[in-house]
């Protein structure tokens, strides 16, 4: 089956700009969750979506959102960027009930010039 | 959810069982044990997880202590592609929520 899907894979944006970062969850997977991994701080957790509803947020300032449509898929936008949002940003979707895990996408870098 | 504590790196030859420990000492009773792991610039792959009973699937399996306090995964027959940094979490199962990665413990599998 079709795993989840990131796009774009890399991306290149410049500081003060706003960036959007599309998932597509494995079909049937109703829960997208976000992390963001650097170097410096790891993996680290920014939001999750069920049913088009935030349901968990991380620590990340509001620069940071995110939304789910009907359909599953979830976007992230990041606005304002800044040199240190430069990451590996990673989407992973599971069923409500998590008995298998969660599902990562193979993420999307952003490098902000 | 509870802190993990794992070794950073750790090494294995090709072919031999790899070992990793993980520390989980203020674990709860609904708290399961998860293993994903990450090779280099790709998403964290799920491997395997368990709440009390030892665990096993196609990829590893996993020893839980009787006082859910530790555990251990093994890998039985390294190869070159396991070579990756596995993370140890601990979680509560039956919701969807975040998953607190530490920093891992890099194994390095070498010929």
């Amino acid at each position: 089956k079709a795993g989840v899907t990131q796009t774009p894979r890399y991306l290149i944006k410049t500081r003060g700009q706003q960036v959007t970062l599309s998932c597509s969850p494995i079909s049937g997977h109703r829960s997208v969750s976000w992390y963001q991994q650097t170097p410096g701080q790891g993996l680290q957790f920014l939001f999750e979506y069920f049913s088009e509803t935030q349901r968990n947020k991380g620590n990340f300032p509001g620069r940071f959102s995110g939304r789910q449509f009907s359909n599953s898929r979830s976007e992230m936008n990041v606005s304002t960027l800044e040199l240190g949002d430069s990451a590996l940003y990673l989407c992973a979707s599971a069923r409500r009930e998590i008995r298998d895990g969660y599902t990562f996408g193979s993420g999307t870098r952003l490098t902000v010039v | 959810d509870a802190k993990t504590t794992q070794p950073p790196s750790m090494d294995c030859a090709e072919g031999r069982a790899a070992n990793l420990p993980c520390n989980h000492s203020t674990i709860s009773g609904n708290e399961y044990v998860y293993w994903y792991r990450q090779i280099h610039s790709q998403g964290p792959q799920y491997i395997i997880h368990g709440l009390k009973n030892n665990e096993t699937n196609e990829m590893a399996s996993l020893i839980i202590t009787e006082d859910r306090k530790s555990s251990t995964l093994i890998l039985p027959h390294a190869t070159l592609r396991d070579t990756a940094v596995y993370y140890c979490i601990v979680r509560v199962s039956g919701t969807a929520s975040k998953l607190t990665f530490g920093t891992g413990t890099r194994l390095q599998v070498t010929l």
